[in-house]
């Protein structure tokens, strides 16, 4: 059990479009959720958290109206990259936790690539 | 605000072999929650292990092992009879019991030799 899916794997678009990530908990309710963004070699870096039905709170210097992030259902919560540009491009992470007790599990990860 | 530290950027073992990894944290909350992840060349992020902060015991899972001393804010990680699969990025990770916080440790890359 505890399997998070992230799709798109790999998406590359044009700068000044928008992107949809999306984060599924296929086999648990996820009351929580949190995205990350992983330069190359280095770790992750918390963007926001988000909780079923409320919105997300971002981290200090992340842009909310750049990154927009909901959180619908106990199930999917989607990250939206709006006017994407070069510098935008990065591995995005979602993980899902049951409760705030418990471990957060991954999803895939997404490779965005801006052009 | 809760940091975790990992200080080792690299490590290297040879096949067969223990290695420890590093992670010291950085909080004033008494009840918390310790990680180990594993990134391979995959990135996905896989659970190795976790050490609730009320339990004494040290976690254990197959070869892998930790060394939590709370006092201390420590919490290694001890891979016995490394394989070479095990060769990947290692994070360290810190969840608070009061709310939603978890936060990285910068990672060490372990590198396994035949």
């Amino acid at each position: 059990g505890a399997v998070v899916s992230q799709h798109p794997s790999r998406v590359i678009c044009k700068s000044g479009t928008s992107v949809k990530i999306e984060c599924r908990s296929l086999d648990f309710q996820a009351t929580t959720m949190f995205w990350y963004r992983q330069f190359p070699k280095q770790s992750l870096m918390l963007m926001a958290t988000s909780n079923e039905g409320s919105k997300a709170t971002y981290e200090q210097g992340v842009e909310k109206d750049k990154f927009l992030i909901n959180h619908a259902s106990l199930t999917l919560s989607t990250l939206t990259v709006t006017s994407a540009h070069p510098e935008d491009s990065s591995f995005y992470i979602c993980s899902a936790g049951r409760t705030v007790n418990t471990e957060a599990f991954f999803g895939q990860g997404t490779r965005l690539t801006v052009v | 605000a809760q940091t975790v530290t990992q200080s080792q950027p690299e490590m290297s073992v040879q096949e067969a072999e223990t290695v420890t990894l590093s992670c010291t944290y950085d909080t004033s909350e008494s009840d918390y929650y310790l990680f180990w992840y594993k990134q391979p060349p995959s990135r996905q992020m896989i659970l190795v292990i976790r050490q609730e902060a009320y339990k004494q015991q040290n976690a254990t899972e197959n070869r892998f092992s930790v060394n939590f001393q709370k006092a201390a804010k420590s919490f290694s990680l001890k891979i016995s009879d490394s394989q070479l699969g095990d060769a990947a990025m290692y994070f360290c990770a810190y969840r608070s019991a009061y709310n939603n916080d978890m936060r990285f440790g910068a990672g060490t890359r372990l590198t396994v030799k035949p």
